[in-house]
């Protein structure tokens, strides 16, 4: 099994839709993160949490929300997703003690919204 | 300017040939750089980090940093098919514990 599971892996909506994107973890680790990945633009960091009580945005926060239900879970919510939402999105966790800089990411999910 | 820019790519290179990544950063005070790897579907996994000016090798990957020249590349030697991918350069930020990353560049090792 992954170490970082997310669900669902594919997703097709449509816009205006409340959708939400779960990442739960095994590694332990308490620092966890949500990137958009687009055709060339790279990976955009949406929001970052590094514990339970501690959530960050990210360069490209507006439209999204999260939430960190415990330290092995951090979701991602889309209120009302629009088209230029489609995306593919990556879970990723690191480890505050070596502070390497390693993330370590999910398999990814693959959003389009119509 | 985007914080951390690489060349654009596609880079076609054939088996055995070296290929160069070039990464550029914007800010100037950042310590530590990492370029990641990703297949076609996949998610982005950590090949390389490096830390001072200089080279670090490891295997057929070798990282090389300027700061000075806020430039980091990234040598694959003796390419080889299973190289075929897209390459990430990632920046961390002074004072800051998130990466920056850049488009990445996609290799394709030629038989």
């Amino acid at each position: 099994d992954a170490d970082v599971t997310q669900t669902p892996r594919n997703r097709i909506t449509k816009t205006g839709k409340r959708i939400m994107l779960e990442c739960s973890q095994t590694k332990g680790h308490d620092r966890m993160y949500w990137y958009r990945q687009d055709p060339g633009l790279g990976l955009r960091l949406i929001y970052y949490s590094f514990d339970v009580k501690d959530i960050n945005k990210g360069e490209i926060s507006d439209g999204y929300s999260v939430s960190r239900q415990a330290q092995a879970k951090f979701s991602l919510s889309l209120e009302s997703a629009i088209p230029n939402q489609t995306a593919l999105y990556f879970c990723a966790t690191s480890d505050p003690g070596l502070d390497t800089g390693e993330l370590f990411f999910g398999e990814g999910s693959r959003l389009t919204v119509l | 300017q985007k914080e951390v820019e690489q060349n654009s790519g596609p880079l076609s290179v054939p088996e055995g040939a070296i290929a160069s990544l070039n990464c550029t950063y914007s800010d100037r005070g950042s310590q530590s750089f990492f370029w990641y790897r990703q297949y076609s579907g996949k998610s982005p996994e950590l090949i390389m980090s490096i830390y001072s000016n200089g080279d670090k090798e490891d295997g057929r990957f070798t990282a090389q940093l300027n700061k000075a020249s806020q430039y980091v590349s990234l040598l694959i030697r003796d390419s080889q098919p299973s190289d075929s991918a897209t390459y990430l350069c990632a920046v961390k930020h002074s004072n800051d514990y998130k990466l920056s990353f850049g488009a990445g560049t996609t290799v394709t090792v030629r038989a």
